[in-house]
This record gives structure tokens, C-alpha cells and sequence, in this order.
């Protein structure tokens, strides 16, 4: 699986958007983008994923890159309680979810 | 999403004890589920892939026969670590995706304390 790198932290105003980057030059064709994010002390909660196209779900917007060597996540409108650590992963799809995590980011959302 | 439960969610042993922690996909069956291990401020470091019907498969420098998994179910599966010491303190979750889905869904981790 393709490595990624994330910036180590970041800071946002509560009400804004939060936009994550992630670098993942080394994507293989078949391998998909997840987003993910732990909260502290649960465990990872599942945000979104993609492959090519941009997605959108009732959590976040998923923004690809056409050469597909980077991505951001998109929070529209962050609330304290998305205070978090954001990990993005890359992975071949299939019926398994393993997953290997990087050291992601942590978004710290103030008021 | 789907849910995966673990239990229990905190648990305090002696040294030298075994501990069993359980891992449940309630609304689907998954042939496989994974056990990670997190220690404070690191990432999720994934330990083992859970077979439902044969042997786990270890990643390497996790040792199989102190971390013991048993997946004898389409919904359940065990992760007990047998001879506890201070240094296997650490927060263990496990993961699980409903066959034929993209996504993976984790259970809420346990923290395992040795004394």
C-alpha cells in the first residue's frame, strides 16, 4: 500500500472549513483514498473514501487531484467536537479492512 | 455504518494474568476482523488479521503465541493477551468491514491496564 504524508497539525476556527491535505505520490492505479479519525481515546470512525472522482458525504468532501498524487478532506463547517487526529490512508479495495496508519494530523478546532 | 462493538472497554489485570477482549460485528458477518494496538501520542499499529474457521495471520514482530486470537464465529472474535506485563498496557481496538464493502468500521477499543 502507497504511503502518505500529512502535516502533523493544524488549526481552524470554529465555523470555517477545514481543509486536511495528503500527499500520496506513490498511488497505484487500484488504490483508493480513506479518511478516517480518532477522536480521543475511540477508536477510528470512518469519514469517506475515494478514487478518482470527487465525493461528498453528510461529513466531508473528498477533493482528488487528477494525477491522483494528492487529496484533501474537506470539513465545511468545523465544530469543536471535530477536534481530532485525521489519518489518511491508501489501499488496494477489497472485502478486508486493513489498514496501515500513518501519524495523520491533528485538527484543533477553536472557538 | 455498521457497528462493531468491543468489550470491555477498560479492564485492569495483574501481571502475569491473561486478559480476553471481544470483538463484535453486530448488524454483519465478516470472515476477517484486525486487531491493532495504540500506545499513548503513536498511531494505530496494526498486530494481527483475524481468520473466521483457521489461524490468524501475525504481523511481523507480534508474537502469536502471548497475543492469542480466535475468530470461531462469522461475528466474533477474541483477542486474549496471555501473561500480561506492564509493557502490554496499551489501548487495543479491532476493526471489521461487511464483506463485499469498501469501508472498515472499528469497535470503540479497550484500554488494558497492567499492575
Amino acid at each position: 500500500d502507497a504511503k502518505t504524508t500529512q502535516p502533523p497539525s493544524m488549526d481552524c476556527a470554529e465555523g470555517r472549513a477545514a481543509n486536511l491535505p495528503c500527499n500520496h505520490s506513490t498511488i497505484s492505479g487500484n488504490e483508493y483514498v480513506y479518511w478516517y479519525r480518532q477522536i480521543h481515546s475511540q477508536g477510528p470512525q470512518y469519514i469517506i473514501h475515494g478514487l478518482k472522482n470527487n465525493e461528498t458525504n453528510e461529513m466531508a468532501s473528498l477533493i482528488i487531484t487528477e494525477d491522483r498524487k494528492s487529496s484533501t478532506l474537506i470539513l465545511p463547517h468545523a465544530t469543536l467536537r471535530d477536534t481530532a487526529v485525521y489519518y489518511c490512508i491508501v489501499r488496494v479495495s477489497g472485502n478486508t479492512g486493513k489498514l496501515i496508519f500513518g501519524q495523520g494530523t491533528t485538527l484543533q478546532v477553536k472557538p | 455504518g455498521a457497528v462493531v462493538s468491543q468489550h470491555p472497554s477498560r479492564v485492569i489485570c495483574k501481571s502475569g494474568t491473561s486478559v480476553k477482549i471481544e470483538c463484535r460485528s453486530l448488524d454483519f458477518q465478516a470472515t476477517t476482523m484486525f486487531w491493532y494496538r495504540q500506545f499513548p501520542k503513536q498511531s494505530l499499529m496494526l498486530m494481527a488479521t483475524s481468520n473466521e474457521g483457521s489461524k490468524a495471520t501475525y504481523e511481523q514482530g507480534v508474537e502469536k503465541d502471548k497475543f492469542l486470537i480466535n475468530h470461531a464465529s462469522l461475528t466474533l472474535s477474541t483477542l486474549t493477551v496471555t501473561s500480561a506485563h506492564p509493557e502490554d498496557s496499551s489501548f487495543y481496538i479491532c476493526s471489521a468491514g461487511p464483506d463485499g464493502h469498501l469501508e472498515a468500521f472499528f469497535g470503540q477499543g479497550t484500554r488494558l491496564t497492567v499492575v
